[in-house]
């Protein structure tokens, strides 16, 4: 059974940085692409940020782009978000979720429950 | 990005309707569109993918058609599970992007 579990959410201030992760289980990870994707409070889905297989490729939401770093450790089977310069308007439920292939231009198949981050002063 | 509009945001039906959701790019996406299914504190659930093949384990009730810049979602005979919010998504770029969503609600 596939499983995604996040961590590392948490109430930051303006301007502070945050790591959050994705622990993942029960299927060959380092195969995958994966991605984060995120969901402000009473909002719609909006993908963050994903990367290949391997590490070669990976893609940002402009809204990001030069603040969020994604990285994986496939020895760990981990999913890594470094997010840097946060704003309140990054303030969501962050989900890991697993693309259907090696890249990242895809869909994703399985989810995580999410992990909140929440910036404000 | 590509632009992904969703149409109508909000759809009240009943059970046993047969009801159709849209989904519409900015630019053309050949046939690489999903679309999920979101339920009130719950994570997205994957239905449908490369525009029309279903995902396994959901139910035939529900489908997909469409290619370039117009989708549909079509459920075709409503059931109490499945009002929810449904999202598409294009993944024909580097930039993923989705709809706003369609909330379905019990009329």
């Amino acid at each position: 059974e596939v499983q995604l579990v996040e961590s590392g959410g948490g109430l930051v201030q303006p301007g502070t940085s945050l790591r959050l992760s994705c622990a993942a289980a029960g299927f060959t990870f380092d195969d995958y692409g994966m991605h984060w994707v995120r969901q402000a409070p009473g909002k719609g889905l909006e993908w963050v940020s994903g990367i290949s297989w391997n590490s070669l490729t990976t893609g940002f939401a402009d809204s990001v782009k030069g603040r969020f770093t994604i990285s994986r450790d496939d020895a760990k089977k981990s999913l890594y978000l470094e997010m840097k310069s946060l704003r309140p308007e990054d303030t969501a439920l962050y989900y890991c979720a697993k693309g259907n292939s090696s890249r990242v231009r895809d869909f994703f198949d399985f989810w995580g429950q999410g992990t909140l981050v929440t910036v404000s002063s | 990005d590509i632009q992904m509009t969703q149409s109508p945001s909000t759809l009240s039906a009943s059970v046993g309707d047969r009801v159709i959701i849209t989904c519409r790019a900015s630019q053309s996406l050949t046939s690489w569109l999903a679309w999920y299914q979101q339920k009130p504190g719950k994570a997205p659930k994957l239905l449908i993918y490369k525009a029309s093949s279903l995902e396994s384990g959901v139910p035939s009730r529900f489908s997909g058609g469409g290619s370039g810049t117009d989708f549909t979602l079509t459920i075709s005979s409503l059931q109490p599970d499945d009002f929810a919010t449904y999202y598409c998504q294009q993944y024909n770029s580097y930039s993923i992007t989705f709809g706003q969503g369609t909330r379905l609600e019990i009329k």
